[in-house]
């Protein structure tokens, strides 16, 4: 079965704090995404990778960064995080590729509140 | 105009109602187009993808229209179970990642 594992299914944090959210997959995907969902404003995409050590910005990416250092791992940082960031974070992987009829595995999430 | 828009719901209808949402997208040259769902307090999951011929599985079709950038997915006989929020999911511009609309909410009533 495809599993994406996000560590990390509530935290709570104060505003400054610098925050690590974990994600792995074990399917050997390429192409894994984090995405942010708040009321009102839906799935937003924050960064991408397509393969380890790539990235690239999504539609928000501001006070976020990301690594990829193994292939089955993606980790999103907020360096400083602020109460703005309070939100759902979606971890993804992708079966092949966004051009052709590939299906997003999510992780179960990571609930961030920043006090 | 925003990449992927839908309607913006909620949807509350009977069992077995037919009922049907819409999504448009803003990139005339995408070409991968999805619609997830997403129960309450749980990660999105593929539906169903959406071809050009247009497609179905039991109750659910969807269909494509490139001239007027717009996608449907059409629930026949609805069900308890079909509650969900339902997500348009097109490629990006770049064809690099996937982004989704809104979604619109399903409430289906006994």
């Amino acid at each position: 079965d495809v599993k994406v594992t996000q560590s990390s299914r509530y935290l709570v944090k104060r505003t400054g704090e610098k925050v690590f959210l974990e994600c792995v997959q074990d399917m050997d995907h390429e192409n894994m995404f984090w995405y942010r969902q708040d009321p009102g404003l839906g799935l937003r995409l924050i960064y991408f990778s397509y393969d380890v050590k790539m990235k690239e910005k999504g539609d928000i990416p501001e006070g976020y960064s990301v690594s990829r250092e193994k292939k089955e791992r993606f980790s999103l940082i907020l360096e400083s995080a602020s109460t703005n960031q309070t939100s759902m974070y979606l971890c993804a992987s992708l079966s092949g590729t966004p051009m052709n009829t590939g299906e997003l595995f999510f992780g179960e999430g990571s609930r961030l509140t920043v006090l | 105009r925003k990449e992927v828009e839908q309607d913006p719901g909620p949807f509350n209808v009977p069992e077995g109602a037919t009922v049907a949402f819409n999504c448009t997208y803003s990139n005339s040259a995408s070409q991968s187009f999805f619609w997830y769902r997403q129960d309450c307090r749980k990660e999105p999951k593929l539906l169903m993808s959406v071809y050009s011929s247009g497609n179905e599985d039991g109750r659910f079709t969807a269909q494509l229209n490139r001239a007027s950038q717009y996608i449907s997915l059409l629930i026949r006989d609805s069900k308890l179970s079909d509650s969900a929020t339902y997500l348009c999911v097109v490629n990006n511009q770049a064809g690099t990642a996937l982004i989704f609309g809104k979604g619109t909410t399903l409430s289906v009533s006994s």
